[in-house]
């Protein structure tokens, strides 16, 4: 089953934050965060083992929680570089992704 | 290091032929995971390959084949194509299954008409 996301999607101006949400209905092992930019490939942000666990990249973070099924990505102090559409992904026996979130960051 | 490569980058193809793809991995990586790309649907999982043997598969009609070679290249066939067929088929590469970072190639653009 395909983890649900939120928002689908979200416009900033450069400078501030922005949280993106996913959630399963089924027990997770881990969870995946990847960023695609138009017309190129997804690529790896981070991943999160262990419940509660925060895991950082550059001003990105995020949390899983592996009671409520869900993680967080936050971006802080966004970048024009941050625009592009942000997958997670939940590990059971497969890797399964979420519909994305687009995110735009204006000047 | 290289990364996933998957070739052709581009396809055509008319209703009702086969196609297909190609995606070679990571040099050391053993699993390959297919998914199928389109505007509002996310990226959808198709099937994993580790180590020559299919692990797991999306819910897909059984048009949509795959396989895997001793070296971890993986290829991906789809026979009688349909228009909804018309996608950009991502393959992503890991050094196991599951809860370890996954590479993704560029992927093979798929138009049918």
């Amino acid at each position: 089953q395909q983890p649900v996301q939120s928002p689908q999607a979200v416009i900033l101006r450069e400078g501030e934050d922005a949280v993106i949400n996913c959630s399963s209905s089924k027990a997770l092992y881990s969870v995946h965060w990847y960023r695609q930019k138009h017309g190129e490939a997804p690529v790896f942000l981070m991943i999160l083992l262990k419940g509660g666990e925060q895991k950082g990249h550059e001003k990105i973070s995020a949390s899983f929680n592996e009671k409520k099924q869900q993680s967080s990505l936050y971006l802080t102090a966004s970048q024009l570089s941050y625009s592009g559409t942000y997958f997670c992904g939940f590990s059971g026996s497969r890797l399964t992704f979420g519909e994305g979130t687009q995110l735009t960051v204006n000047p | 290091k290289a990364g996933v490569t998957q070739t052709p980058r581009y396809l055509i193809k008319t209703r009702g032929q086969q196609v297909t793809l190609s995606c070679s991995p990571i040099s050391g990586h053993r699993s390959v995971s297919w998914y199928q790309q389109t505007p509002g649907q996310g990226l959808q999982f198709l099937f994993e390959y580790f180590s020559e043997t299919q692990r797991n598969k999306g819910n897909f009609p059984g048009r949509f084949s795959g396989r895997q070679f001793s070296n971890s290249r993986s290829e991906m066939n789809v026979s009688t194509l349909e228009l909804g067929d018309s996608a950009l088929y991502l393959c992503a590469s890991s050094s196991t299954q599951g809860s370890t970072e996954a590479f993704f190639g560029q992927g093979t653009r798929l138009t049918v008409v």
